[in-house]
């Protein structure tokens, strides 16, 4: 049974670095797979922002590009994400989750909420 | 990289059927099979209900079903239930450079 498990700070200060882990239990991060972190803004919609693929690839939300990195560690069978100076704007609940090829995501964790405030 | 359009709410009875539409464009919606549903009850994470524009994968009810022609791809939840009641997100692969766009949600209420 797949399961994920994101953990992060909880709240982060304005123009701070936040850094973000989803631990990956009953598979292999090192398997054929897509890992993606996903954000979800209270009361708003979902948004995509950055996949990493087994082979290191990496996409990211444009809008986002420039302020996040995605990795993975496959010693310790996680992945992980990092977004620069963040604002208000970055409020959110965040999810990892894995996924095929054909860009669908099948397991998720449960998200873990971030607040940016000083 | 511009969001997938979705209807704000959509509704029905126990039993009847809805049907969610998700347009897209030429770069996306429209050049991919790529498309995927899932739906999002308060508080909880999404569930994958429809992958690759038809599929359904193991343990989603046949009651929901994905369809697409040209930029627009749509979701039929037939045979309404209680526990339909959720928000529903479309995504599409977009590309290698914006990869994946999700659309803005679709509130299902069965009355």
């Amino acid at each position: 049974q797949v399961q994920l498990q994101e953990s992060g700070p909880g709240l982060v200060k304005p123009s701070e670095t936040l850094p973000l882990t989803c631990a990956v239990s009953g598979y292999s991060i090192s398997s054929d797979s897509y890992w993606a972190w996903i954000r979800q803004s209270p009361g708003k919609g979902l948004q995509w922002i950055a996949t990493i693929y087994h082979g290191g690839h990496t996409y990211y939300n444009p809008s986002l590009k420039s302020r996040v990195t995605i990795s993975v560690d496959t010693s310790k069978n996680q992945f992980s994400l990092k977004l620069k100076s963040v604002t208000s704007a970055d409020t959110a609940v965040y999810f990892c989750a894995r996924g095929g090829a054909q860009w669908w995501l099948n397991h998720w964790g449960q998200g873990t909420l971030v607040t940016v405030s000083s | 990289q511009s969001a997938l359009t979705q209807p704000p709410s959509a509704s029905g009875s126990p039993g009847q059927s809805v049907t969610i539409s998700c347009t897209g464009t030429s770069s996306d919606v429209g050049s991919y099979d790529y498309v995927s549903w899932y739906q999002q009850h308060p508080g909880k994470a999404p569930k994958l209900i429809i992958s690759e524009v038809t599929k359904r994968p193991s343990g989603v009810p046949d009651r929901f079903s994905g369809s697409k022609s040209g930029n627009t791809a749509s979701l039929t939840v037939s045979g309404l239930q209680a526990e339909d009641e959720a928000d529903y997100y479309c995504t599409s692969y977009a590309g290698s450079d914006n990869a994946v766009v999700f659309g803005g949600g679709t509130k299902v209420t069965v009355l």
